[in-house]
């Protein structure tokens, strides 16, 4: 079945720091990827997608390259702000089966100080 | 434009007592609708979806059921709760159109069982 891996947080950084945050997937087909965000006390918002091998998603400064090579769909950002703070969630949906569903990861924590 | 509302926001109820969630979605028909449950450090459990009306397919066995009465609702219920009910509920809609499934959620409600 489908599963989504990713890095184990929380994750603590300075304010302008390098983020990355790992995620790698197993599925059958050709998944389209999401990374999703979860402010203190609300709901998911979708932060970027991908759709195929070698896009890339972008919004807000994050980015992240669908690697089909390494079935790796790995966050990051340039320089983190204090506002980034928040959990960061993984996720695919499978391109046939049952593709009403999305598999999502377990979740990253990242706190930014100033 | 569409949107998705939850409610309540929070939640407090006695072990054994009734449960009634209700999500509602406005500017879109037919969607598919799911309910997701998040445990207090722990990533997204999905519970129900549904794909139309009458339509419910469960994902646990568990204490609680779900219905969708009118295209666009979705109710999340228990006879009676249990402390393993306590958790965060999460409500999301999904256009069923062509191209990445995207999943877009509701503000969610902190149910807390005592």
């Amino acid at each position: 079945g489908n599963s989504v891996t990713q890095m184990e947080g929380p994750v603590t950084l300075s304010e302008e720091a390098f983020l990355t945050i790992n995620c790698t997937y197993t599925a059958t087909g050709y998944p389209s990827l999401f990374w999703y965000v979860q402010y203190p006390g609300e709901g998911l918002q979708l932060l970027l997608k991908a759709t195929k091998a070698d896009d890339k998603g972008s919004n807000k400064g994050f980015e992240a390259t669908y690697r089909k090579e390494t079935t790796s769909f790995h966050l990051e950002k340039g320089s983190v702000q204090v506002s980034d703070s928040a959990v960061y969630f993984c996720a695919l949906s499978s391109s046939g089966g049952s593709n009403y569903k999305l598999t999502f990861g377990k979740g990253t924590l990242l706190t930014v100080n100033p | 434009s569409q949107t998705i509302h939850q409610w309540p926001a929070t939640l407090v109820q006695p072990v054994g007592s009734p449960l009634s969630l209700e999500c509602t979605v406005e500017g879109t028909s037919n969607p598919n609708l799911y309910w997701y449950r998040q445990a207090a450090g722990r990533g997204l459990q999905l519970l129900f979806y549904s794909v139309g009306i009458g339509q419910i397919s469960s994902e646990v066995p568990q204490n609680l059921s779900a219905s969708r009465p009118q295209d666009r609702q979705f109710i999340l219920s228990s006879k009676k709760l249990l402390l393993s009910d306590s958790g965060f509920y999460l409500c999301a809609w999904r256009a069923v159109v062509p191209g990445p499934m995207v999943q877009y959620f509701g503000a969610g409600t902190r149910l807390s069982v005592l």
